[in-house]
């Protein structure tokens, strides 16, 4: 069975470019995770979809952060404009939808550099 | 509110010897969930454990070991004759009613050969 895939795996951009990060969950999976894990720290979640609908997006910075679930299947994450803190791993999850008992399956994420 | 600590930032033992990491919760839900993940250093998450509030026996699984205790709240992890495959870091998580899941700091684990 296919994991989650993202893209791309590294990203170096100049602050205040943009950026964008695409993810294609588990097959079956109706729940989708965008986390932001800066270096040393546990994950953070920045949104969380359920199908093509938001949960929970109480922590995106949506000033500048936007994220799309079309179609209730891949996503993407955008940043616009970027800061230097936004230099992280972001990491996209799957699971399936309505059950606490399930567990989150992880991409490799997506390592930004922003300079 | 939900919160985990992971109170060992880093661990570091040498190949063969057991090491235990700690993970202690905090919830007022009746029914929830506990994980644990490991972080290699190519920096995927990958699924371990998953635990029940309502089931409290001990798994054990090849070299690694849960022991979850509610009186304590806690959910710690061992593991037996460590390699050096298991330097990673690794996650405690819990999830309750609001389907949230939510993270401990992380131990980062070191097995000098």
């Amino acid at each position: 069975e296919a994991g989650v895939a993202q893209s791309p795996r590294y990203k170096i951009i100049e602050k205040r470019q943009s950026v964008a990060f695409w993810c294609n969950p588990i097959s079956g999976h109706a729940t989708l995770y965008w986390y932001q894990q800066i270096l040393g720290q546990g994950p953070k979640l920045l949104i969380q979809f359920q199908n093509n609908g938001v949960v929970d997006d109480s922590q995106l910075p949506k000033d500048r952060f936007s994220a799309e679930r079309l179609k209730g299947v891949d996503s993407t994450l955008k940043i616009q404009p970027a800061k230097l803190e936004d230099s992280a791993v972001y990491l996209c999850a799957s699971s399936f939808a309505g059950r606490l008992n399930t567990e989150a399956f992880f991409g490799q994420g997506t390592r930004l550099t922003v300079v | 509110a939900q919160k985990v600590t992971q109170a060992q930032t880093e661990i570091s033992v040498v190949e063969k010897e057991d090491v235990t990491l700690d993970c202690v919760y905090e919830t007022r839900d009746t029914t929830y969930y506990l994980f644990w993940y490991k972080q290699p250093p190519s920096g995927e998450l990958v699924f371990l454990i998953r635990r029940n509030s309502f089931d409290e026996q001990n798994e054990i699984s090849g070299r690694y070991s849960w022991n979850f205790q509610k009186s304590t709240s806690s959910f710690n992890f061992t593991i037996t004759a460590s390699q050096v495959v298991d330097s990673a870091v690794y996650f405690c998580a819990q999830r309750g009613s609001n389907y949230q899941l939510i993270w401990g700091a992380g131990t980062k684990l070191i097995i000098k050969p």
